[in-house]
């Protein structure tokens, strides 16, 4: 999805290693967002972004963090991983709806 | 917080037969509304948005949708299915003065050729 990058695309961790899930946009969108998608359960918003230097939690903010320093990066960390974290997870961008990157498959063992 | 609920978890249909997934949302100001599709093993893309006039919607491959303020509704139709059409479908709201943008649970459909 053009405009949108998320890395890694998969990812497998043990229980309490931490990593950094990547998200960086070309488009210049204020708005970014967080979600992670499990089976049957929709996306549900994690951290949200109104703009350079403003983050705020959304629905599921426990486990992990978020930072935004530019325009173009809101990078996600989880610090602890615990197996309720193996997700996929989706960075969205957009000021008036959303485009979404292709995702990271994460696993927590 | 705004909730949305879709109430189709999984629905099965012919080709050619008709569609309608429901989508209610639980917000008392106003809002603006979309349906995004999930096909298999990729990202979620945009069908249709709702900001404000014209409450019928449409969007791209035959998809529209009603939005009904009295029923907090926003239902998606198309009159006719292909089995291009399986897929997951998401409805979303986003409060006016806010950006926290949630999402139903999601409908499967699933289309016999």
């Amino acid at each position: 999805n053009a405009g949108v990058t998320q890395t890694p695309k998969f990812r497998i961790l043990k229980i309490g290693q931490s990593m950094t899930l990547q998200c960086a946009q070309d488009m210049n969108h204020n708005y970014m967002y967080w979600y992670r998608q499990d089976p049957g359960m929709g996306l549900k918003l994690i951290y949200y972004s109104v703009g350079a230097g403003i983050t705020d939690k959304g629905e599921v903010p426990n486990g992990y963090n978020v930072s935004r320093s530019t325009t173009e990066d809101f990078p996600l960390r989880l610090e602890l991983a615990a197996p309720s974290q193996t997700s996929v997870y989706f960075c969205a961008i957009g000021d008036t709806e959303a485009f979404f990157g292709q995702g990271t498959r994460l696993t927590v063992v | 917080a705004q909730s949305v609920s879709q109430h189709n978890h999984h629905v099965i249909l012919s080709e050619a037969a008709s569609l309608e997934l429901g989508c209610n949302y639980s917000y008392g100001g106003t809002v603006n509304l979309f349906w995004y599709v999930q096909y298999p093993g990729q990202h979620l893309q945009l069908l249709l948005k709702y900001f404000s006039g014209d409450p019928l919607v449409k969007g791209i491959k035959g998809f529209e949708a009603e939005f009904i303020k009295s029923k907090f509704s926003f239902n998606l139709r198309k009159p006719s299915v292909q089995w291009s059409d399986t897929a997951e479908y998401f409805c979303a709201v986003i409060p006016y003065n806010n950006n926290d943008m949630r999402f139903g649970a999601g409908t499967r459909l699933t289309v016999k050729p």
